[in-house]
C-alpha cells in the first residue's frame, strides 16, 4: 500500500525564520498536492505539483517535487503568524488519495 | 458559485441510531470521497466513488454505507454498527488527476 510520511509532525518557529516541511511517499507518482487546514476548518488546496522538478510559489510558501527521490518539500520563508495551521501533503494513485499525517505549524510572534 | 456543500454542520447521534450526512457538489466532478478526521489526526478514507452508481471501500468502511445515484450527490450513512462515530467528517470531490476540493465538514457527536 502507498504510504505518505511527513516530518516534522509538529513545528514551532519564530516569526521571520525559515523552515522546510518534508513529504516522502513510497511509490511512483507524478502528482503531489499540498493542503492547509486551519483549526476547526476544512482543507484548502495550496499547491498542485505535476511533474519532476515542479516548483510552485505563493507568498511565503514554496513547494517542490522530486519524483525520483519520491520527495516533496514545502519551504516557509520569513514565517508570519498567519501561516500557523496544519499542512498536509497527498499523493493520488488511480484517483485514490493518500494523505500524510500532517505537520502542525505554530508561528510564534 | 461552484462548490461543495455538506450538511448539517453539527449532528448528534443517539445510541443505536443511523444518521446520514449530506454532500453535494456542483463542480461537475466525477469523483467524490468521504474522509474521517479524529482530533489532532490526519484523514482516513471511508468510501470513494469515481462514477455514478459505483463506489469502493476505503480504509475504514466498516460501520458506514454510501450511495451514488446522482453525479452531484454522495451521502454517507453512519450506521449503529459504527461504535465510535464521534469525529469530523469531510467530503471531497475532484476531476481525474486533479486536486481535491473539500466541503466545510460535519461534526458528529454521540449523545
Amino acid at each position: 500500500e502507498l504510504k505518505v510520511e511527513q516530518n516534522p509532525l509538529f513545528l514551532s518557529m519564530q516569526e521571520g525564520k525559515n523552515y522546510t516541511i518534508y513529504c516522502n511517499y513510497s511509490t511512483t507518482s507524478d502528482r503531489l498536492y499540498w493542503y492547509r487546514q486551519d483549526p476547526g476548518k476544512s482543507l484548502e488546496s495550496l499547491f498542485v505539483l505535476l511533474s519532476n522538478g515542479a516548483v510552485k510559489q505563493e507568498g511565503r510558501l514554496m513547494a517542490s517535487l522530486d519524483t525520483k527521490a519520491r520527495l516533496s518539500t514545502l519551504h516557509i520563508t520569513a514565517a508570519v503568524h498567519d501561516l500557523s495551521a496544519t499542512y498536509f501533503c497527498a499523493v493520488d494513485n488511480f484517483n485514490k488519495f493518500y494523505f500524510g499525517s500532517g505537520t502542525k505549524l505554530n508561528v510564534k510572534p | 458559485d461552484g462548490g461543495i456543500t455538506q450538511s448539517p454542520k453539527y449532528l448528534f447521534r443517539k445510541e443505536g441510531q443511523n444518521v446520514t450526512l449530506s454532500c453535494e457538489q456542483n463542480l461537475n466532478h466525477d469523483a467524490m470521497y468521504w474522509y474521517r478526521q479524529d482530533p489532532g489526526q490526519g484523514l482516513r478514507l471511508i468510501y470513494y466513488s469515481q462514477i455514478v452508481n459505483d463506489f469502493q471501500k476505503g480504509d475504514i468502511a466498516e460501520g458506514y454505507s454510501v450511495s451514488r445515484e446522482k453525479k452531484e450527490s454522495f451521502p454517507l450513512t453512519v450506521t449503529s454498527a459504527q461504535k465510535n462515530p464521534t469525529a469530523f467528517y469531510l467530503c471531497a470531490s475532484s476531476h481525474p488527476q486533479e486536486t481535491q476540493y473539500f466541503g466545510p465538514g460535519t461534526r458528529l457527536l454521540v449523545l
